[in-house]
Formats: structure tokens, C-alpha cells, sequence
């Protein structure tokens, strides 16, 4: 089995601040992915990567960056950090076209 | 965009009892995920159906798919109080296996 190992797993900044958030995985994963979970809501995508150096937009990508420095890392970064995006951030990683994902336990962003 | 979204509902049953959950989608998925998250988690996947089968079993757990009516459901006999968890559907878009959409979730507390 394998692990997707998300950092840091509570991250607390400031209003405007830029804040990045890494994920690793071991499964040796073509694509990887972030999502964000708001309270109450599905998870929404924000980036996702095929490959390394590769990355796609999803549907809430605006106001974060994303990097895939390699096969095993994903990091997102938040460029300016809102209040209004107080939420859960959680990376996953999948195989094949079997589409299953393979999830981290998640990073809680506050924002001061 | 609406994908693979039930509607947010928490339910609250006695351990033992059979429960069923619902998703609706609004277009064409070649599969649908159900995934199960429990507090402070990522989400883990339990049942995946394809657009080609009509129902699926794994152990407590049968999903069914209608794909005439773009719904699915996941049924839980016997629950446990381990079963208390967030259930979310997910469905794929017609752009890529790689981009799925989650319900809200349906919120589901076993009382021992």
C-alpha cells in the first residue's frame, strides 16, 4: 500500500498572505490532484496534474498556483490568502482510468 | 456546474438499521464513486459502479445505477456505529477520466 502525506496539516496566516500547502505520495501516481472541502459543500477541484511538470486547471483555480516538481509531490499555493477560503484543502492521487482516488487526510487553512 | 450532487442531508439512525443514500447527476458518467469520509479524514473510496452495471455489492454495501434517470444510490444494511461518516458521490466529466465531481455528501451518524 501506499500514503499521501499532506503539509502542514494546520496552517494559520494572515489576511494577503501567500501560504503554500505540499502533498507527497508513494504510490508512484501518474495524476495528482487538490481539492478544496468547504463546510457543508463537495469537494471542488482546484488543480490537478497528469504528469510531472503538467498542470490543468479545475474548476476554483483562480487565486492559486500549483507546481508538480515531481512525480511524487504536488504543492499548491495560495496566493493571497481570504478569509472566505477558510476550508479543508485535501490532495489525492490516482492510478489509472479506473479513476479511483486515493486521498490525504486533508490541510485546515485558517486565515487571521 | 453539477455534478454528481446529492443534496446535503444528515441522518441520524440506531445501529442495526438498513439506511440509503441518493445521488443525482445531470450528465453522462461512465462511472459512479462512493466514497466515505470520516472525521478528520480524507475520503476513502468503498464502491465504484460503472455506467454498464446495474447494481454492485461489496460486503454491507450495494450501489445501484440508473442511468436513464442519472441517479444512483448507495444502500448500507446492518449499520454500525463505525459506519458514522460523510458518504459523497462522484461522477466523472465528459472531459476526461481525470476530472471527477462530488456531491455535498450526506452526512450519516450510527447511534450505538
Amino acid at each position: 500500500g501506499g500514503i499521501i502525506t499532506q503539509t502542514p496539516k494546520f496552517l494559520i496566516g494572515q489576511e494577503g498572505q501567500k501560504l503554500t500547502l505540499k502533498c507527497q505520495q508513494n504510490f508512484n501516481h501518474d495524476t495528482m490532484y487538490w481539492y478544496r472541502q468547504d463546510s457543508g459543500k463537495g469537494l471542488r477541484l482546484i488543480y490537478y496534474s497528469i504528469t510531472e511538470n503538467d498542470l490543468q486547471k479545475g474548476d476554483l483555480s483562480e487565486g492559486y498556483d500549483a507546481s508538480r516538481e515531481k512525480k511524487s509531490s504536488f504543492s499548491l499555493t495560495v496566493t493571497s490568502a481570504q478569509k472566505n477560503e477558510m476550508a479543508v484543502f485535501l490532495c489525492a492521487s490516482s492510478m489509472d482510468n479506473t479513476g479511483q482516488l486515493y486521498f490525504g487526510e486533508g490541510s485546515k487553512l485558517t486565515v487571521l | 456546474s453539477q455534478w454528481g450532487e446529492e443534496n446535503l442531508q444528515a441522518l441520524s439512525i440506531q445501529e442495526g438499521e438498513d439506511v440509503t443514500m441518493n445521488c443525482s447527476y445531470k450528465t453522462y458518467t461512465t462511472v459512479v464513486q462512493w466514497y466515505r469520509q470520516k472525521s478528520g479524514k480524507g475520503p476513502a473510496l468503498i464502491i465504484l459502479i460503472r455506467s454498464n452495471e446495474r447494481e454492485k455489492r461489496s460486503g454491507r454495501l450495494r450501489a445501484t445505477l440508473d442511468t436513464s434517470s442519472q441517479s444512483s444510490s448507495l444502500s448500507i444494511t446492518g449499520t454500525l456505529a463505525t459506519d458514522t461518516a460523510v458518504y459523497f458521490c462522484a461522477t466523472d466529466s465528459n472531459t476526461g477520466y481525470q476530472n471527477f465531481y462530488f456531491g455535498k455528501g450526506t452526512s450519516l451518524t450510527v447511534i450505538p
